[in-house]
């Protein structure tokens, strides 16, 4: 597809129960980024890969969240043992750092929504 | 590091008025800087970039850097304007985007 493409797009989970989250972003884009946006909420970043690795995870709220990333293309955000507070959309991102920076663009995915209950 | 601050979460005006949505950043550099937005059940996307000095959907965003701002603003606010918007940034050097959090702004009747 031409979009960065998520996948479920919805989810619903028992509490205590871990969940994995994937992004398909486009093609080429070395850039990816995971964040979140609880109910009527902003952005909240969770984590930023430049390739297969990840220079910035300070957005990750515990260490019940992971990601990896692979090939240079597909991500999985995980979370364990999921609680109620983790109910939100999860939102990824991708982008092709330019040579020109104010070219950067980033294209999001349409979201996951995570409710766990 | 790079930081962008959004201070108001929410901003209601009448339709019609003038609308300023805040953005400042941080960063001893020169920034590159963007405006999002994402409307009702619709994705993310880019609204305008600086360097573009563009008027889209009558949005216009002035940087400056002496008060290190790149505010957002349409000088008569219409209806299908509510929805999300997020500033952020990227440096040569980090080439990631940095956003703020997100202003809703409401234009209501």
């Amino acid at each position: 597809g031409a979009g960065v493409s998520q996948s479920p797009s919805n989810k619903v989970t028992e509490k205590g129960k871990d969940v994995e989250l994937r992004c398909d972003p486009i093609s080429g884009h070395t850039a990816l980024y995971w964040y979140r946006q609880r109910l009527g909420q902003g952005l909240e970043f969770l984590i930023y890969f430049q390739g297969n690795s990840a220079p910035d995870k300070s957005g990750l709220p515990s260490d019940r969240f992971s990601a990896e990333r692979t090939g240079e293309s597909v991500s999985t955000l995980t979370i364990q043992r999921t609680q109620q507070e983790d109910s939100a959309v999860y939102l990824c991102a991708s982008s092709s750092p330019m040579d020109r920076v104010w070219d950067t663009e980033a294209f999001f995915g349409q979201g996951t929504r995570l409710t766990v209950v | 590091a790079q930081r962008v601050t959004q201070p108001e979460k929410l901003l209601s005006v009448f339709k019609g008025a003038p609308v300023e949505l805040k953005c400042n950043y941080s960063y001893s550099g020169s920034p590159e800087l963007f405006w999002y937005v994402q409307y009702s059940r619709q994705r993310l996307q880019l609204l305008l970039r600086h360097i573009s000095r563009e008027s889209i959907k009558g949005f216009t965003a002035d940087l400056n850097k002496g008060e290190t701002s790149f505010h957002l603003k349409k000088p008569f606010a219409q209806e299908e304007d509510s929805a999300m918007y997020y500033c952020a940034l990227v440096t040569g050097t980090a080439s990631k985007l940095t956003f703020g959090t997100g202003t809703r702004l409401q234009v209501t009747l």
